[in-house]
């Protein structure tokens, strides 16, 4: 079975341009995450979606990031404008709540630098 | 506010060499205690959940147990290939979903 799948794997942008990510979460999930993690650090959550809806995006710096998750599966995540202090890793997870299930499946990870 | 801290920031083995990771917490209700692990440039890859203190989890050389305000990972006889990084997580009890991470614990294990 194929696990969380995100594009691209690596992003070099200048300072000011957009940037976006694109996560597959693993087939019947029905909750998907976007969480960020700094070099050292723990992932950090930016939002969270079950199924369409976004119930959780209090983290997300919202005058600049954006997300939308289509039909319940795909997801984006967006950046506009990229600042220098949003260098780091951009993690997908994806997990299935219900039945006493909680752990969350999570991608590669699109790892971006800002110059 | 609630944090998870994880000791040490950083421990290295010789092949063989047992020890333990430990996952501090203080959230007001636990929902549930997750392990991961993360290799370079990869993502966090899930090991185990603990629901309740006293429980305890085992695959190959790791074993997880649960208190009332910590958690330990046990690396038994620590092979070369258990090198990575270690993440706790917690998921408090009303916060359906959202997992607060620790920094991790770096291990690295030497022939």
């Amino acid at each position: 079975e194929a696990g969380v799948v995100q594009s691209p794997r690596y992003k070099i942008i200048e300072k000011k341009q957009p940037v976006a990510f694109w996560c597959n979460p693993i087939s019947g999930h029905n909750t998907l995450y976007w969480y960020r993690q700094n070099l050292g650090q723990g992932p950090e959550l930016l939002i969270r979606y079950e199924n369409e809806e976004a119930v959780d995006d209090s983290q997300l710096p919202k005058d600049r990031f954006s997300a939308e998750r289509l039909k319940g599966v795909d997801s984006t995540l967006k950046i506009q404008p990229a600042e220098l202090g949003d260098s780091a890793v951009y993690l997908c997870a994806s997990s299935w709540l219900g039945m006493g299930h909680t752990e969350a499946f999570f991608g590669q990870g699109t790892r971006l630098t800002v110059v | 506010e609630d944090q998870v801290t994880q000791s040490p920031e950083a421990l290295r083995l010789q092949e063989g060499e047992s020890s333990s990771l430990n996952c501090s917490y203080t959230v007001s209700g636990l929902r549930g205690l997750f392990w991961y692990r993360q290799d370079p440039g990869k993502g966090p890859e899930f090991l185990f959940t603990l629901y309740s203190a006293g429980e305890e989890k085992e695959k190959e050389r790791l074993k997880a147990t649960l208190t009332k305000k910590e958690s330990f990972l046990h690396i038994t006889a620590p092979k070369p290939e258990d090198s990575a990084t270690y993440l706790c997580a917690v998921q408090e009890s009303d916060s359906w979903g959202k997992l607060q991470f620790g920094a991790g614990t770096q291990v690295v294990v030497t022939p």
